[in-house]
């Protein structure tokens, strides 16, 4: 199975700074179509995931232009670009290339 | 907007069977492959199965094959998960979610199963 690892696993954050999350798969994510198959959810605490990002840096619907994916290969990088209280809670990358698809572990994003 | 709502969880001995049911709704159903993920209490996410949109391939976790069923029905826009020889080990909330794009995209609220004799 694909292994994701992301850092750091916890992340103390003072509002209105920048936060930034990194994941490292254990292989490529480039899929044969030629897209990288590398999502962001954040779990608020209480609620189910909510997809952020696909394939790489694509934002889904109402999600806040502060949230920004990028990356390549097999590195690749959350940022926020000033936190808010609302983006607290527990964010993980996700695989969707091999199944079956994996998650990083989760860091833990709170304020300061 | 896509809903999903999942339901049959619930408390099952080691050993023991339960089938959770996932009601989609705001999606033409049968356009979409769908899955389950679980998220054991207090850990992280795990995608358990996955089903094309008529029910001819599935795709499995390893911890779950043999043991572990999927299915749909899309005349009821139902996803379903019959889960037989439960271990400790299931213990999780169960998501029913939208598999599109290589991602699941949109998740219900969760469905809580606890394995315990």
């Amino acid at each position: 199975d694909v292994v994701m690892t992301q850092s750091p696993l916890s992340l103390p954050v003072t509002l209105g700074q920048p936060a930034s999350i990194s994941c490292r798969s254990s292989q490529s994510l480039v899929y044969s179509d030629g897209n990288t198959h590398l999502n962001w959810f954040l779990q608020r605490p209480g609620q189910s995931p909510r997809r952020l990002i696909y394939k790489v840096s694509n934002r889904d619907s109402g999600v806040p232009d502060r949230f920004s994916g990028s990356g390549s290969g097999t590195d690749f990088t959350l940022k926020i670009s000033r936190v808010e209280a609302d983006d607290v809670g527990v964010y993980y990358c996700m695989q969707g290339k091999d199944w079956p698809w994996t998650f990083g572990q989760g860091t833990k994003v709170e304020i300061k | 907007d896509v809903q999903l709502v999942e339901s049959g969880g619930g408390l099952v001995q080691p050993g023991g069977s339960l089938r959770l049911s996932c009601a989609a709704s705001g999606l033409t159903f049968s356009n979409y492959w769908m899955g389950w993920v679980r998220q054991a209490p207090g850990k992280g996410l795990e995608c358990v199965a996955t089903i094309s949109k008529d029910g001819s391939e599935e795709y499995y976790v390893d911890s779950v094959k043999g043991r572990f069923t999927i299915s749909r029905d899309n005349a009821k826009n139902s996803l379903y998960l019959q889960m037989n020889n439960l271990r400790v080990e299931d213990t999780a909330v169960y998501y029913c979610a939208r598999n599109y794009g290589h991602c699941f995209d949109y998740w219900g609220p969760g469905t809580l199963v606890i394995v315990s004799s």
